[in-house]
C-alpha cells in the first residue's frame, strides 16, 4: 500500500527565514511525486510534479527535490502570502490515483 | 484558474438523503477523478473514470457512485448519507492516464450532512 508522510505537521517562519517541508514516501514503483498548495476553503493547486531521483524543479521562491525516498520542498526568503497547506502526493504505476500525505500547514508572520 | 469546475460549491442535506456533485473537466482533458477531503486531512481517492468508464476505485462504498459523459464533464453521486460524508469533494482532470500528465483540481464542493 502506497503512504505518504509529511513533516512537520505546522510550521511557523518570519518573513524572509528559509525552511524545508519533508515528504516521505513508500510506493511499489514511483510514476510522479507532486506538490500542491492549498489555502482554506479552496481546492489544491498544482505546484511541481518529479519524476525520478536526483530532479529538482523551481518556482519563484518554492524548489522541490526528489531522492528515491523522500522529496523536499525548500521555501527560500518566504512572504506571507506563501503562507497556506502544502501537500506531496504519490502516483503508483499500477494506476492514476494519487495518494496524499495529511499536508504541511505554513504561516508566515510579517 | 485550472479550468475544472465544480457545483455546487456548498450544500446542506439531512443523513439518509442523497447527493449528486457535478465537474466540468479542463478542456481536452479524458480523465476525472474524485477525492474526499475530511478536515484537516489530505484528499482520499474515491474513484477514476478515464472515457466514460470506471477506470480504478479506493476504499470507499458501493453508495458512492459516479458517471462520466461522453463530453468528459462527471458527477458523482452519494445515497443514503452518513453523517461522516461531511467533506469537500474535489474533482480533478488530466489527459489520459500514464505519467506526464499535469492533475488539476478544482474548487470543490463542501457538502455538511445533519
Amino acid at each position: 500500500e502506497d503512504q505518504v508522510t509529511q513533516s512537520p505537521e505546522a510550521l511557523r517562519l518570519q518573513e524572509g527565514e528559509s525552511s524545508s517541508l519533508n515528504c516521505s514516501y513508500t510506493v511499489s514503483g514511483l510514476r510522479g511525486l507532486f506538490w500542491y498548495r492549498q489555502d482554506p476553503g479552496k481546492g489544491p493547486e498544482f505546484l511541481f510534479t518529479l519524476y525520478s531521483a536526483g530532479e529538482e524543479k523551481e518556482k519563484e521562491r518554492l524548489k522541490a527535490t526528489l531522492t528515491k525516498k523522500e522529496s523536499f520542498l525548500h521555501i527560500t526568503a518566504p512572504k506571507p502570502e506563501d503562507s497556506a497547506t502544502y501537500l506531496c502526493a504519490v502516483q503508483a504505476p499500477s494506476g492514476s490515483r494519487l495518494t496524499f500525505g495529511e499536508g504541511t500547514q505554513l504561516t508566515v508572520n510579517p | 484558474e485550472t479550468g475544472v469546475t465544480q457545483s455546487p460549491t456548498h450544500l446542506i442535506k439531512t443523513r439518509g438523503q442523497q447527493v449528486t456533485l457535478r465537474c466540468s473537466s479542463q478542456s481536452g482533458h479524458n480523465t476525472v477523478s474524485w477525492y474526499q477531503q475530511a478536515l484537516g486531512q489530505g484528499p482520499q481517492f474515491i474513484f477514476q473514470y478515464y472515457r466514460e468508464e470506471e477506470n480504478g476505485r479506493g476504499n470507499f462504498p458501493p453508495r458512492f457512485s459516479g458517471l462520466q459523459f461522453p463530453n468528459y464533464s462527471s458527477e458523482l453521486n452519494v445515497n443514503a448519507l452518513e453523517l461522516d460524508d461531511s467533506a469537500l469533494y474535489l474533482c480533478a482532470s488530466s489527459c489520459g492516464t500514464v505519467s506526464g500528465n499535469t492533475i488539476y483540481f478544482g474548487e470543490g464542493s463542501w457538502l455538511t450532512v445533519v
